[in-house]
């Protein structure tokens, strides 16, 4: 599975959107673009994935770069509880590879 | 409804003592998977079950480490002989689907062996 360059840690205000970013350049073009996060003390829990199209759900934006070789990870309005590791992983089938995320702490 | 759910959450074992860790899936989901998680890591891939069938345990670190899932829904974790490098959160995961998709993660169980 290709890996993935997420940056250690990011704030951001609680309210605003918050822009994760994750590259992984050497990507293959079946392989998907997932998003979990990790609360504290709590297991991960799924967020989005995508292919090759931008993707919308409840919780989140992921928009992937033409070339597949970057993703932006959006937190429309960032909340306290929104405080966690989130990892970026790109994967063929069910085998996740979580790497180290980034720690994104969201302060009032 | 229920979500996936582990135990015992926490477990001290001294080393050289068996362990066996429980996994209760969402009801119906084929697919079950187990992960390690060091302190301060991303969690780490050990094995994989379609059903009853484990098809992938390329990631059980030694031939300590062994999984079951005899009736195709809970599953069991279990440890031989335990070391200190065992210690570690174990997750287990389900999926609705066969090989890819949302993995739905239970809360762990923390390992400490003495």
């Amino acid at each position: 599975d290709a890996k993935t360059t997420q940056p250690t840690s990011m704030d951001c205000a609680e309210g605003r959107a918050a822009n994760l970013p994750c590259n992984h350049s050497t990507i293959s073009g079946n392989e998907y673009v997932y998003w979990y996060r990790q609360i504290h003390s709590q297991g991960p829990q799924y967020i989005i994935h995508g292919l090759k199209n931008n993707e919308t759900n409840e919780m989140a934006s992921l928009i992937i770069t033409e070339d597949r070789k970057s993703s932006t990870l959006i937190l429309p309005h960032a909340t306290l509880r929104d405080t966690a590791v989130y990892y970026c992983i790109v994967a063929l089938d069910y085998k996740l590879s979580f790497g180290a995320g980034t720690t994104v702490t969201v302060r009032a | 409804g229920a979500g996936v759910s582990q135990s015992p959450r926490y477990k001290v074992a001294k080393r050289g003592q068996d362990v066996a860790l429980r996994c209760d899936p969402i009801s119906g989901h084929v697919s079950l998977f187990w992960y390690q998680q060091a302190l301060g890591q991303g969690p780490e891939f050990l094995t994989y079950f379609q059903n009853e069938a484990q098809l992938d345990k390329s990631g059980l670190p030694s031939d300590r480490f062994f999984a079951e899932r005899p009736e195709g829904s809970v599953s069991t974790l279990k440890i031989q002989r335990t070391q200190q490098e065992d210690s570690a959160v174990y997750l287990c995961a389900s999926s609705s689907g066969f090989l890819d998709g949302e993995q739905f993660f239970g809360p762990g169980t923390r390992l400490t062996v003495l």
